[in-house]
């Protein structure tokens, strides 16, 4: 099993760019998590998903959205960026929704200038 | 609002001593916490985990100790090894969603 994959590892934006960033499991895990880490921060919870169909905000959801029409898929969009969504952003994904069996990505570090 | 936090960034200590990293909480509601260990450029790795009903709980070189009466968590790493040097982050546990603290930097001296 590949895990829990992420893409782009970097990406950097202009002020008002769109872009989405990928996270496919090949675990067959319902949950689904988005999070952000800003620098010397824990993470923070930006959405979640109990499963194909089913989305839920977070502790940080202002400013993104996201889609879950399969269970191996979670993309998160940003539609206008600004320079406040500079972070490193984590996927993880659990089989039972319990948070010590979350599975992380490696992360994608995006930079809005 | 409510919130877990720590209270030492940056930890340094001697290969081969014991490391003790802490955290403070303030939702006496969470049911579970963990401690997750990050290297540079990774992800957050599950290390222990220790419900709230527990006080204490054992793994591999690693104890969990939880005191409820200050809201207190501590992760204790024995004979820290060079391998251990990373970033450790406490979250605790609430309905679906993991509140997480602002992490301890332990640094491993040869």
């Amino acid at each position: 099993n590949a895990g829990v994959t992420q893409t782009p590892k970097f990406r950097i934006l202009k002020i008002g760019q769109s872009m989405t960033l990928q996270c496919t499991q090949d675990m067959n895990h319902n949950y689904m998590y988005w999070y952000r880490q800003d620098p010397g921060m824990g993470l923070k919870l930006i959405y979640y998903s109990v499963g194909a169909g089913i989305t839920d905000k977070g502790e940080v959801p202002n400013g993104y959205n996201v889609s879950r029409s399969t269970t191996e898929d979670f993309p998160l969009r940003l539609e206008l960026a600004a320079p406040s969504q500079t972070s490193v952003y984590f996927c993880a994904s659990s089989y039972s929704g319990k948070a010590n069996e979350q599975f992380f990505g490696p992360g994608t570090r995006l930079t809005v200038l | 609002g409510e919130s877990v936090g720590l209270h030492l960034p940056t930890l340094s200590v001697q290969e081969g001593d014991n490391s003790i990293i802490n955290c403070a909480y303030s939702n006496s509601a969470s049911d579970y916490f963990i401690w997750y260990k990050q290297e540079s450029g990774k992800g957050p790795q599950f290390i222990i985990d220790i419900r709230s009903n527990m006080d204490k709980r054992q793994g591999q070189r690693v104890t969990v100790l939880l005191n409820k009466t200050v809201k207190h968590l501590s992760l204790q790493i024995a004979a820290t090894q060079p391998g251990d040097s990373a970033v450790y982050f406490c979250a605790e546990n609430f309905g679906n969603m993991l509140t997480f603290g602002g992490g301890t930097r332990l640094m491993v001296k040869p």
